[in-house]
């Protein structure tokens, strides 16, 4: 079956600055990209998304880009704050069911 | 606009009982998928329903667990005779097609 890499596992930054969270997949046949926040305790929380018809969705502070001919989306997240400390997964899907990479454990220390 | 509901929210069961979780999808959304997620885990494809259909089912076990979703009424995911490695959060997610899926905040379940 598809195949997500998540990078890094775990990030910690400093309020203000920004994140990266890199995924990168195989197949092909993926057109949707969602982006999803998950605070401890509750279920995760779609917070952005992208179809492959396009490269880059921004929303206020948080931006996706998508490179499908390298088979990799990106979430940026600009001007941290501590609310923002949370584990993110990116996902995708080709249609049929989502595939959801292993997380990323964000710290942004104040 | 209610979001999609989970109950119970907390589970205990006796192993070798069964377990029953349910999933109200938010209104107008046909489509449910759930997931399965181990303490500092991701979150594991089980089983894609839509209404009195299963679509997909490819990562649930065969045996002991069964899911579905019919005309009327929430989605059941139904685990028989449970095992401590059962033990997980469930959550359930429904879009209004087969795109963003918006979660349940899951269901609990501790098999002691």
């Amino acid at each position: 079956g598809e195949n997500v890499e998540q990078h890094p596992s775990t990030l910690s930054v400093q309020e203000g600055d920004s994140a990266v969270i890199k995924c990168t997949y195989s197949d092909s046949a993926s057109n949707y990209f969602p982006w999803y926040k998950q605070e401890l305790g509750k279920g995760p929380q779609l917070i952005i998304d992208i179809r492959s018809n396009v490269g880059e969705k921004k929303d206020q502070r948080i931006a996706v880009t998508l490179n499908k001919t390298a088979k990799h989306f990106s979430l940026h997240i600009t001007e941290t704050q501590p609310e923002d400390s949370a584990v993110y997964f990116c996902a995708l899907s080709n249609g049929q069911n989502f595939v959801f990479g292993p997380g990323t454990r964000l710290s942004v220390l104040p | 606009n209610a979001g999609v509901m989970q109950n119970p929210r907390h589970l205990v069961r006796r192993r070798g009982q069964e377990a029953r979780l349910r999933c109200s999808p938010m209104k107008g959304h046909s489509h449910v998928y759930w997931y399965r997620q181990l303490p500092e885990e991701g979150l594991k494809f089980m089983v894609y329903l839509q209404k009195e259909n299963i679509i997909d089912e490819s990562g649930m076990p065969k045996e002991r667990f069964s899911a579905e979703f019919p005309k009327e009424g929430p989605s059941i995911l139904r685990i028989q005779q449970v095992v401590r490695g059962d033990s997980a959060a469930y959550f359930c997610a429904s879009s209004p097609a087969s795109g963003a899926g918006y979660f349940g905040p899951g269901t609990r379940l501790t098999v002691t």
